[in-house]
């Protein structure tokens, strides 16, 4: 009873280096979101997407990257990766909008 | 702009007690939907209860329920008979219908709930 998948748990950068966190969900979710939660703030829409092939802007989309290939997965890239960038990443997925999101364990990134 | 309000940074409450968690919103689309999510010190994230504005119940699941009041715009979570497993952060959240630039969910800056033995 997987759910969702958060690929890799911790990770440690420097500045300037690209990674991809990979999210997975084994439930035919149509919609996959990502967060990024700091202290003190709750969670923050990163990006998200409607469906295979789709992927929209969430509220702080700058910096970050996503794509969504297969339907069970949900790609969240980092290009040229930055201190501001260091939190805790969550993944989640949802039948539909108006329906509850299921959250992966989330992926703790360092910067340096 | 649409915001969600959590006032309480901690709370504290006896074991088997009840506890009232405070949440606010603010919108001005009739339609929307509010969710309590719950975050233990292992860092996942618990769906608990939903809440639609047009639902004409509050919602509730087990030892939980909303205490939804839609002229003033919140949307409390009660937890009856308090457990120690219920210590954790928790999370309101709002969604807004629309996609692309006019989709929204919004998550309030979470309140730590302690249960005391």
């Amino acid at each position: 009873n997987a759910g969702v998948t958060q690929t890799p748990k911790f990770r440690v950068l420097k500045t300037g280096q690209s990674m991809t966190l990979l999210c997975a969900q084994d439930m035919n979710h149509e919609y996959m979101y990502w967060y990024r939660q700091d202290p003190g703030m709750g969670l923050r829409l990163i990006h998200y997407s409607v469906g295979e092939g789709t992927t929209a802007k969430g509220e702080v989309p700058d910096g970050y990257n996503v794509s969504r290939l297969k339907k069970q997965n949900f790609l969240l890239g980092l290009e040229s990766a930055a201190p501001s960038q260091t939190s805790v990443y969550f993944c989640a997925s949802s039948y539909r909008q108006n329906q509850p999101q299921h959250f992966g364990d989330g992926t703790r990134l360092s910067i340096l | 702009a649409q915001k969600i309000t959590q006032t309480q940074p901690g709370m504290f409450v006896q074991e088997k007690e009840a506890v009232t968690l405070d949440c606010t919103y603010d919108t001005s689309d009739p339609s929307y939907g509010l969710f309590w999510y719950k975050q233990p010190s292992s860092g996942e994230m618990i769906f608990l209860i939903y809440q639609g504005s047009y639902d004409q119940q509050n919602a509730t699941e087990g030892r939980y329920s909303l205490n939804f009041q839609k002229a003033r715009k919140s949307a409390n979570l009660v937890i009856s008979a308090s457990q120690l497993g219920d210590s954790a952060m928790y999370f309101c959240a709002m969604r807004l219908p629309g996609l692309g630039s006019n989709y929204k969910l919004t998550f309030g800056k979470g309140t730590l709930l302690t249960v005391n033995p």
